[in-house]
């Protein structure tokens, strides 16, 4: 089945213990991006990815990183998670080169305490 | 890249009834998106509409796109307890980024 995977799909932890949310996509999709959705705000784009070892920002990519080094996976890492980080966040990614017709994961729920 | 803006915030209604969502952007598209989520899932695509088209079906949904007037709306028809869920606009431009708004959040009574 085509799909977005990620993983943990819940997570509790505590400020400054880093952590990574992992997404894989098994589509062969050349473009993905990571969200970030908080009530009333939407969906902020944190970092997208065009392929292989080429990221750029979003709007909110502070006290993210990410990295590229296979096609398939885009991890999001929290070197140093803070309790403004606590949020819903979803992977996604397009057949093409742009944020076009996106195919999103099931989300990742994250709690900083 | 630009963000739709959905109107109503919120629509609840009877199963049965039509569900109506408006979408407003600013400037010129490729095309434009709607996905819907349920309750603290991933966005699913629903249907695309390109910039030369007006009108577009997929099974109980029609999506119309007015370019004049920078604008799409998304119909229900006979609309069931499962289509609870909120609605987002993605009006793309070509870029590599998607910025999404708050969307509508539709719910349907049984």
């Amino acid at each position: 089945e085509a799909q977005v995977t990620q993983n943990p799909r819940y997570l509790i932890t505590v400020t400054g213990k880093k952590l990574t949310v992992t997404c894989s996509q098994n589509m062969n999709h050349e473009y993905m991006s990571w969200y970030r959705q908080d009530p009333g705000l939407g969906l902020r784009q944190i970092y997208y990815s065009m392929n292989v070892e080429v990221t750029d920002k979003g709007d909110v990519p502070e006290g993210y990183k990410v990295s590229r080094k296979e096609k398939r996976n885009f991890p999001l890492i929290l070197e140093s998670p803070s309790p403004n980080q606590t949020s819903l966040y979803f992977c996604a990614s397009s057949p093409e080169l742009g944020a076009n017709v996106l195919t999103f994961g099931a989300g990742s729920r994250l709690t900083v305490l | 890249s630009q963000q739709g803006e959905e109107d109503p915030q919120a629509l609840s209604i009877q199963e049965g009834e039509n569900a109506t969502m408006n979408c407003s952007y600013k400037t010129s598209i490729n095309n434009l998106q709607w996905y819907r989520q349920n309750s603290g899932r991933g966005l699913v695509h629903l249907i695309l509409i390109r910039s030369n088209e007006r009108e577009k079906h997929s099974g109980r949904l029609r999506v119309t796109l007015d370019t004049s007037k920078k604008s799409s709306s998304l119909l229900i028809t006979a609309s069931r307890a499962a289509d609870t869920a909120s609605y987002f606009c993605a009006p793309y431009t070509g870029g590599f980024k998607t910025i999404f708004g708050a969307g509508t959040r539709l719910f349907v009574k049984a």
